[in-house]
């Protein structure tokens, strides 16, 4: 039963607009929240993470959005650039510890110039 | 920056080879792990060790073992390969809260 949920495999987007990317969960008990990219060939890298205590946080091009009552979250990348272009998983915790990290099954984004 | 190597980026290897995976960390890192990677199904945990000589399974540990005499190194060993076991295996180390991976090794067992 997997308890985080990336319902889209794909996702294409023009340059210069808004990539969406979703990630719903299932274990209440999850409090903590991150996103990895991972290009090929190389391994997953840290893009920006959220505590259930805030609904969004934001880095430079990237937000996250938490919804709690839905147990769902949301990457948001504006502008998308091409270099966007990777596989983006979304993972939780529920203790804080990487020690308990589920992850999601990835998203393929494809920015299109 | 934290750095973690992986021995290998790519390794054919034949059913019933005894296989070797090798990781190490340069941060001092008290937990490191082992994922493999599978289109469809993401990252799947395979073992985990907070301390030196400690191990603890993960989500899908059947086929594998691991060995960490070393805090800096946590190897991932298959006994005896098979073909359902080719896979982007991936090693991370933590202090808390996230990982840093390195950078995959791509095992193909024929």
């Amino acid at each position: 039963d997997q308890q985080v949920k990336q319902n889209s495999p794909s996702l294409s987007v023009q340059e210069g607009r808004i990539s969406i990317l979703n990630c719903d969960y299932t274990n209440s008990m999850f409090d903590y929240f991150l996103w990895y990219k991972k290009y090929p060939a190389e391994g997953p890298t840290f893009l920006i993470s959220i505590s259930s205590i805030k609904d969004k946080n934001e880095d430079g091009r990237f937000t996250v959005f938490l919804n709690k009552s839905a147990k769902h979250l949301s990457l948001h990348i504006v502008p998308s650039q091409p270099g966007d272009s990777a596989v983006y998983f979304c993972a939780a915790s529920s203790s804080g510890s990487a020690r308990q990290l589920t992850f999601g099954s990835g998203t393929q984004l494809t920015v299109l110039p | 920056d934290v750095k973690v190597t992986q021995s290998s980026r790519y390794l054919v290897k034949r059913t019933g080879e005894k296989v070797f995976l090798e990781c190490v960390q340069d941060m001092d890192h008290e937990n490191m792990f082992w994922y493999r990677q599978d289109p469809g199904l993401g990252l799947r945990l395979i073992y985990f060790s907070y301390d030196v000589k400690m191990k603890e399974k993960g989500d899908i540990p059947e086929g594998y073992s691991v060995s960490r005499e070393k805090k800096e190194r946590f190897s991932l060993i298959l006994e005896s390969a098979s073909t359902n076991q080719t896979s982007m295996y991936l090693c991370a180390s933590s202090l808390g809260k996230g990982l840093f991976f390195g950078p995959g090794t791509r095992l193909t067992v024929l």
